[in-house]
């Protein structure tokens, strides 16, 4: 089974709205991170939340976890173009890797 | 801000061919890591690495990769004999004292196996 998954897979919205994708993941985790990724580029690490946190802001950025659902959500409020880019949840259980769901394509039109 | 450095951004390579991707990570970093993207799919993990000496792999980590650090400050990924499969993008990661902080990766380096 995987760990991460995400949905939707794509996601397209008016600059200025809000942007909310989910993650699910099969097994018990240490923490959840999300990541950005512009086309082409690198990852670049937005935020973490640990199994026994239910929330946490950052910025724009609120996550959530229920980790009775294995869910977490992110949630981009105020969207601007520049968010445009593919986001990625990351599951970490015991040991040290990272388990990355297949990401969400967010478009922001301006 | 510091921040995780990879070089070459783009290494183009000869099916059969060896080579060597490197990694600087964040200074005081403990954990490393190698991820790399297949096109079009999933960041798989590779390997991680603390205390000189790897921690964890993954299946897809045979006998064809190694990883070393050579020195204080770089973390390289070697592969013996390229194939074409394993043209991908790579990310080296690295993480502060325990490998549950958060992981800050690189920018990649894009290799193209021919």
């Amino acid at each position: 089974s995987q760990q991460g998954e995400e949905d939707p897979q794509a996601l397209s919205i008016q600059e200025g709205e809000n942007a909310t994708m989910n993650c699910s993941y099969k097994t018990s985790i240490n923490n959840l991170q999300w990541y950005r990724q512009n086309s082409g580029r690198g990852l670049v690490h937005l935020i973490l939340i640990r199994s026994n946190e239910r929330e946490k802001h950052s910025g724009r950025l609120r996550v959530t976890l229920d980790t009775s659902k294995k869910s977490s959500s992110l949630l981009i409020t105020a969207s601007r173009a520049a968010d445009t880019a593919s986001y990625f949840c990351a599951a970490k259980a015991a040991g040290n890797k990272l388990t990355f769901g297949g990401g969400t394509r967010v478009l922001v039109k301006p | 801000e510091p921040e995780v450095t990879q070089t070459p951004s783009h290494q183009v390579t000869q099916m059969g061919q060896e080579v060597i991707l490197r990694c600087v990570p964040i200074s005081n970093h403990l954990y490393f890591y190698w991820y790399r993207q297949i096109l079009g799919q999933k960041v798989e993990f590779l390997v991680s690495f603390y205390n000189n000496e790897i921690s964890e792999k993954s299946e897809i980590f045979d006998d064809q990769f190694s990883v070393e650090r050579p020195d204080g400050s770089n973390f390289t990924l070697k592969i013996r004999s390229t194939k074409l499969e394993d043209s991908a993008m790579y990310f080296c990661a690295s993480s502060e004292v325990v490998s549950s902080n958060e992981q800050f990766f690189g920018p990649g380096t894009r290799l193209t196996v021919l």
